[in-house]
């Protein structure tokens, strides 16, 4: 099983500001098949970016999606005030596919 | 635009079969993966299993003892049953979705399961 660890723990920033995110895996993610979530009080997680880098539907190009094999990184290039949250990787690997969430980082005003 | 719903008990008592159904609507249900996520609170996400539109079914490797996903098509709805449920199985549950096994795109408002006599 692939372990996914993500740093830092808490972000504190300010609106404005560039925000990243980092994911480490445990041994290569087979194909890139890494994503992102954002998930806000008591709402199901919103998917953001998958295949590492590829921005899902309707999300805004302040997100982005980098790296590949065990190192990946989310940046936000400027905080809006609605995207103060928690934000987890996500890996999918083997066949059939199995998947772990890392333990997200939060990110506050 | 496909929308989930989950429904269920929302209190099940150690030892018994949690039992959730998920309802899609706005979309077909005979393509895609079709997923149960959980949520302790205050904790990580945790995948359980998904259903393809055709049956077959993958679970998650520390669950599989437990759990069952069936999906039917006839009524554009999924399920959940987890057995022997313990206080650790109290979560919030999602279902989701996404035409890739990869990731999800589509979740459920999610729904608080307590696992309590």
């Amino acid at each position: 099983e692939i372990v996914l660890t993500q740093s830092p723990g808490t972000l504190s920033l300010s609106p404005g500001d560039r925000a990243t995110l980092s994911c480490r895996a445990s041994q290569s993610v087979s194909s890139n098949y890494l994503a992102w979530y954002q998930q806000k009080p008591g709402q199901a997680p919103r998917l953001l970016i998958y295949d590492a880098s590829s921005r899902a539907t309707g999300i805004p190009d302040r997100f982005s999606g980098s790296g590949s094999g065990t190192d990946f990184t989310l940046t936000i290039s400027r905080l809006e005030p609605e995207d103060f949250a928690v934000y987890y990787c996500q890996q999918s690997g083997g066949s059939p596919p199995g998947f772990s969430f890392g333990p997200g980082t939060r990110v506050d005003i | 635009q496909v929308q989930l719903q989950e429904s269920g008990p929302g209190l099940v008592k150690p030892s018994e079969t949690l039992s959730l159904t998920c309802t899609v609507s706005g979309g077909s249900i005979d393509s895609d993966y079709w997923s149960w996520i959980r949520q302790p609170p205050g904790k990580e996400l945790e995948w359980i299993g998904y259903t393809y539109f055709s049956g077959s079914t993958n679970y998650n490797p520390s669950l599989k003892s437990q759990v069952t996903i069936s999906i039917d098509t006839s009524r554009t709805q999924f399920s959940l049953r987890l057995s022997s449920v313990t206080a650790a199985d109290t979560a919030v549950y999602f279902c989701a979705t996404d035409r890739r096994p990869y990731n999800w795109k589509i979740w459920g408002q999610g729904i608080l399961v307590t696992v309590s006599s």
